[in-house]
């Protein structure tokens, strides 16, 4: 029968351009924030993080911005390269412990 | 530095047979997690230690799952008896402390037959 699985949304850019990729988060008690990268058979890979009393931090080719008004997280990668290509996770630490909750992430396809 | 390390890499096993996932933690990190990731539901939390200890097992499907950490370098979970639902790839992260980076393994893929 069909497999039916999440489906991800799925970010096409041409390589030299810049992406977006953008996550909602649910609880405005979260107070920080992590990017993940996860290539195909591998484990998710740390980019970036950010704790609610910053607004914006920069990486090596990547930008995050947190906007707590709307609860919105996103993630800025310059330039993008063949080796961005990858799933995107965002994810939040609602406070209170080590738990996090993880979006279910954002196909970045990059195309030649 | 060596980072988080899960053994085995990949499973294959018939149902209802035993299961055990390992795992090595970065050395210095005081607290470990446990991850399932399928197509399906994506990347859940099943358990997380702080200092061996487990705070929050919530995450854990059934009673057919178990988890341990005798100590602070290693810690099992442990499928018995298994099922082809179980059939995922399975996560070990651990990090520093509390609401700190968590730092992925490269995962055990399973295959319940």
């Amino acid at each position: 029968g069909e497999s039916v699985g999440l489906h991800l949304p799925t970010l096409s850019v041409q390589e030299g351009d810049n992406s977006i990729i953008n996550c909602a988060y649910s609880n405005s008690a979260s107070d920080y924030f992590i990017w993940y990268k996860q290539e195909s058979g591998k484990g998710p890979q740390f980019i970036i993080d950010i704790r609610s009393n910053m607004d914006k931090r920069q990486g090596q080719r990547v930008t995050v911005l947190l906007n707590k008004t709307v609860k919105h997280l996103s993630l800025q990668i310059a330039a993008t390269q063949p080796g961005d290509s990858a799933v995107y996770f965002c994810a939040e630490n609602t406070g209170g412990g080590n738990k996090l909750t993880f979006g279910t992430g954002t196909q970045l396809k990059v195309e030649l | 530095d060596a980072g988080v390390i899960q053994s085995p890499r990949h499973e294959v096993t018939e149902m209802g047979q035993e299961v055990t996932l390992r795992c090595k933690p970065i050395s210095g990190h005081n607290s470990l997690f446990w991850y399932r990731q399928t197509m399906m539901r994506g990347l859940e939390l099943l358990i997380y230690f702080n200092n061996n200890v487990p705070i929050d097992d919530s995450g854990m499907p059934e009673d057919r799952f178990s988890a341990k950490m005798p100590n602070a370098s290693f810690s099992t979970l442990k499928i018995q008896p298994s099922e082809p639902r179980d059939s995922a790839v399975y996560f070990c992260a651990s990090s520093r402390g509390t609401v700190e980076t968590q730092y992925f393994g490269p995962g055990t893929r399973l295959l319940v037959l």
